[in-house]
């Protein structure tokens, strides 16, 4: 099993909408979990940390299941500038180990 | 949180040569790190830059095909060495952000290497 696993979709999804995406990891020792957004021929950039008691950026919404070993990323009223691939990160000790990300695309 | 500057941005080498790349960040920081990307992969940490002691690889990286220098606590170089296709990548500097809220890691602009 992967450490981190991410469903690479892509998520194809109307102007508007809510779409959540899951990212599971493997080591139940992990203790830091981060969203990050990376647009095309960019690099990644931090979108939220995970907090455990889950923790909400305008749109965005980020979960922390540590008995199932996932985190979630709720985006909701979907814009079309949210088109991009989401990546998750979780960290053991100080340096996380990355998904291969999950690519959203929100048309008209 | 911190800036990176990265460079170069972009480059297409001959195999068998050499590239050096180098990140500049605005503030001092313990650690820098390097990744490398591959088309539809997730980032895979190449080795920890640690400033006045070697690098830290990872397994399947080593020293003599990844040089890192870390002369001080602003500025790192990854050297991709004797390179051949499989070096093709983006390859990509962070530096832990600390103090903020919502920390985390910032990455530099990313340097796309093709090797013909």
């Amino acid at each position: 099993r992967k450490e981190v696993e991410q469903d690479p979709g892509p998520f194809n999804v109307p102007e508007g909408a809510t779409v959540a995406f899951n990212c599971t990891y493997s080591n139940s020792a992990s203790q830091s979990f981060f969203w990050y957004r990376q647009d095309c021929r960019k690099e990644p950039k931090l979108l939220m940390s995970v907090y455990s008691s889950g923790n909400e950026d305008g749109r965005f919404t980020a979960q922390l299941n540590r008995a199932s070993q996932y985190i979630s990323l709720l985006i909701r009223d979907s814009k079309l500038s949210d088109s991009a691939t989401y990546l998750c990160a979780v960290g053991g000790g100080y340096i996380p180990t990355f998904g291969r990300g999950t690519s959203l695309i929100v048309h008209p | 949180s911190a800036v990176i500057s990265q460079k170069p941005s972009r480059d297409i080498c001959q195999r068998g040569t050499s590239l050096t790349i180098q990140c500049q960040v605005d503030s001092q920081v313990t650690m820098m790190f390097w990744y490398r990307q591959q088309p539809g992969q997730s980032l895979t940490l190449i080795a920890t830059a640690n400033q006045g002691s070697e690098a830290t690889y990872e397994s399947g990286f080593v020293i003599d095909k990844f040089p890192i220098s870390r002369p001080n606590l602003t500025f790192s170089t990854l050297t991709v060495s004797n390179m051949s296709p499989e070096d093709s990548s983006i390859y990509l500097c962070s530096v832990e952000v600390e103090g903020a809220a919502n920390y985390g890691y910032t990455f530099g602009s990313g340097t796309r290497l093709t090797v013909v």
